[in-house]
């Protein structure tokens, strides 16, 4: 079966860069939703799309943004990194109602 | 805002031993989850709990939820090397008239079984 895709899978970065992480839902999933896992930490609720709109916002910072496009895949923008924005990045797609389905994440290392 | 948590966060047992896993969380929610996950590898999915008094049952693993004591147990039975993992539970608060998620993780638990 189909599961949700991320590219990249790794992915480094310097300070004050612009990162971009895509996330391509299970074929008929209409939202989206986005959680950063810092290390040894629990994963955190940043934001989350459905059918092409923010549909719900987590902790997600100012420096950060999201979008789901007109195929449902996704993208998250992060601009000017820090180091604390080291993390792995999730992405879950689910249809509406039903248990979403992680993804594989992209881990960002931001040096 | 809705808490979630574990205990304990770090657990080492022997194999074939018994344990569980607690967690409790503050506000009144109708679904929780229970997901594993392996170093640096994704959240696969345990468990879905739906109403209270549901139990669920995988191999060796047994999940419970109480929400009028807003507390899910996950218990472990002759553990095996094979379980060693980070178990986390997680809360959904959000069920609006788009249908979609928002989970609050627990801690998590950090199991080493050691053979």
């Amino acid at each position: 079966a189909a599961g949700v895709i991320q590219s990249p899978r790794h992915l480094i970065k310097e300070k004050r860069e612009t990162a971009t992480l895509k996330c391509y839902p299970i074929p008929r999933h209409d939202t989206v939703y986005w959680y950063q896992q810092g290390p040894g930490q629990d994963p955190q609720f940043l934001i989350s799309f459905y059918e092409k709109m923010q549909s719900d916002k987590g902790s997600i910072p100012d420096r950060f943004s999201a979008q789901q496009f007109s195929d449902y895949h996704s993208e998250l923008n992060m601009s000017s990194l820090e180091l604390g924005d080291s993390a792995l990045y999730f992405c879950a797609s689910s249809p509406k109602f039903r248990q979403s389905a992680f993804g594989s994440g992209t881990r960002l290392t931001v040096v | 805002e809705l808490k979630v948590e574990q205990n304990p966060l770090f657990l080492s047992m022997q194999e074939g031993k018994n344990y569980t896993i607690y967690c409790n969380y503050s506000t009144t929610s109708d679904r929780l989850y229970w997901y594993r996950q392996d170093p640096g590898k994704s959240l696969e999915s345990l468990f879905v709990l739906l109403s209270n008094g549901a139990v669920k049952q995988e191999g060796r693993l047994m999940a419970s939820l109480d929400t009028k004591a807003r507390l899910s147990t996950l218990h472990i039975t002759a553990a095996v090397h094979d379980l060693s993992a980070t178990y986390f539970c997680a809360v959904d608060m959000q069920r609006s008239n788009f249908g979609n998620e928002k989970l609050t993780f627990g801690t998590g638990t950090r199991l080493t079984i050691i053979p």
